[in-house]
């Protein structure tokens, strides 16, 4: 069975520090892998996506990958209090038919 | 805003009720899939329609059935309701089976 593991906080981050998220997964034929961010009460939001080992940055994101490892990372600088969320890792093999398999996500708290 | 809409944002339905969940994709978008997201879990992958064909299936018994449309809009079947069938059902489009936006979703719960 495909499992995505994230640890489910809260994680409490400072205003202005950098915000640390980390994801791991089971089944090394994932091929995409995601990043959603969900407020309380609404749908999951894209932040990020990324198919190949290394970084990626997009602004004040950047998303980490290590295939080898079936490990996910989300990194968010200069955190600001409305980035507080929780923050869903996605995976999946790729070609969409098994659909994106999601963690139970981590609940960050920025603190002004 | 996604583009992706949902209808209807709430519904209160009791035990052995079916009901139906209707979406509309972004457009220019030709995928649809469907995912259940009990409170303080993550969503959970139901199905996904491609084309107007089912393209996968999730871990969720029969009674849980879709149909896609022409426009690409879907709706989500579900027969004899169970009280755990009370989630938020979320719908999401995107093209040829990639990168999946999210609707707003549906608040079901059953009595």
């Amino acid at each position: 069975q495909k499992e995505v593991e994230q640890n489910s906080g809260p994680l409490s981050v400072p205003e202005g520090a950098i915000a640390s998220l980390n994801c791991t997964y089971s089944d090394r034929g994932s091929q995409s892998f995601f990043w959603y961010r969900q407020y309380s009460g609404k749908s999951p939001e894209l932040i990020m996506s990324i198919y190949s080992n290394g970084d990626k940055e997009d602004g004040r994101f950047t998303a980490q990958l290590n295939k080898a490892s079936q490990y996910v990372s989300l990194l968010i600088r200069d955190s600001q209090p409305s980035d507080s969320a929780t923050y869903l890792c996605a995976v999946s093999e790729g070609g969409g038919a098994d659909g994106l398999t999601f963690g139970k996500g981590t609940h960050l708290i920025i603190q002004p | 805003e996604t583009g992706v809409t949902q209808s209807p944002t709430h519904l209160i339905k009791t035990r052995g009720q079916q009901v139906t969940l209707r979406c509309s994709s972004q457009s220019g978008h030709n995928t649809v899939s469907w995912y259940q997201q009990a409170l303080g879990q993550g969503p959970q992958f139901i199905f996904q329609y491609y084309r107007e064909e089912e393209n996968g299936r999730g871990n969720f018994p029969p009674r849980f059935s879709g149909l896609q449309f022409p426009n690409y809009s879907s709706e989500l079947n579900v027969n004899a309701l169970e009280l755990d069938d009370s989630a938020l059902y979320l719908c999401a489009s995107s093209y040829d089976r990639g990168t999946q936006y999210f609707g707003p979703g549906t608040r079901l719960t059953v009595l």
